[in-house]
């Protein structure tokens, strides 16, 4: 099972909206409505910032969204802002004997 | 609150063992999905196992016959027993709590070398 796909650097200025990309298959991304996303901040824990493609839980700013068309999984944040720079990753459910799968990760720079 | 700590690693030489616990608090391990997740220096995450509440185990191919995942009910804690480990095993491992990782611990960093 190959980890999932997102480039590996994405910046955007204070205030603008930017897109993460995460790419699967059918076996995973494209099967299932259970994709997930996560920030972590240099030397910390990964924090659930979306899940079930798109829900957010308590207490997550509304900046941030997710959706998915068939194999690709994306995260939205809106209004970016300093503490938004940090590496953000995806996972996915997947039917191989794997189970879950993990994304690439990528870099958040704030300009 | 929903707390997740973990406790056990350290340096360990190629071919050794080591057991990895993650004391839980704020609910309870055996109704929960509970799972271990491992990210090697510089690098991304890895599912490594999980736990289902009724008790099925799941394995990364990676870690496959050399590491168990287990929980004890009376102390509201998980394991991960990790045998004949490996350079490549040398990671942050934390312990997460749902199916989608909802909760995580703050990590405890194993180091495989002789």
């Amino acid at each position: 099972q190959s980890a999932l796909t997102q480039p590996a650097s994405v910046s955007g200025s204070p205030g603008q909206s930017i897109t993460i990309s995460c790419t699967g298959t059918s076996s995973d991304v494209g099967g299932y409505n259970y994709v997930s996303w996560y920030q972590q901040h240099p030397g910390k824990a990964p924090k659930l910032m979306i899940y079930d493609v798109s829900n957010r839980p308590s207490g997550v700013s509304n900046r941030f969204s997710g959706s998915k068309s068939g194999n690709t999984a994306s995260l939205t944040i809106s209004g970016l802002q300093a503490e938004d720079e940090a590496d953000y990753y995806c996972s996915s459910y997947t039917s191989s004997s794997t189970l879950f799968v993990f994304g690439t990760g990528t870099k958040v720079t704030v300009l | 609150e929903v707390q997740l700590v973990e406790t056990g690693g350290g340096l360990i030489q190629p071919g050794g063992s080591l057991r990895l616990s993650c004391a839980a608090s704020g609910f309870t391990v055996s109704s929960n999905y509970m799972s271990w997740v491992r990210q090697a220096p510089g690098k991304g995450l890895e599912w490594v196992s999980v736990i289902y509440s009724g008790g099925s185990t799941y394995y990364a191919d990676s870690v496959k016959g050399r590491f168990t995942i287990s929980r004890d009910n009376s102390k509201n804690t998980l394991y991960l027993q990790m045998n004949s480990l490996r350079a490549e095993d040398t990671a942050v491992y934390y312990c997460a709590e749902g199916l989608s990782f909802d909760y995580w611990g703050q990590g405890t960093l194993v180091t495989v070398s002789s």
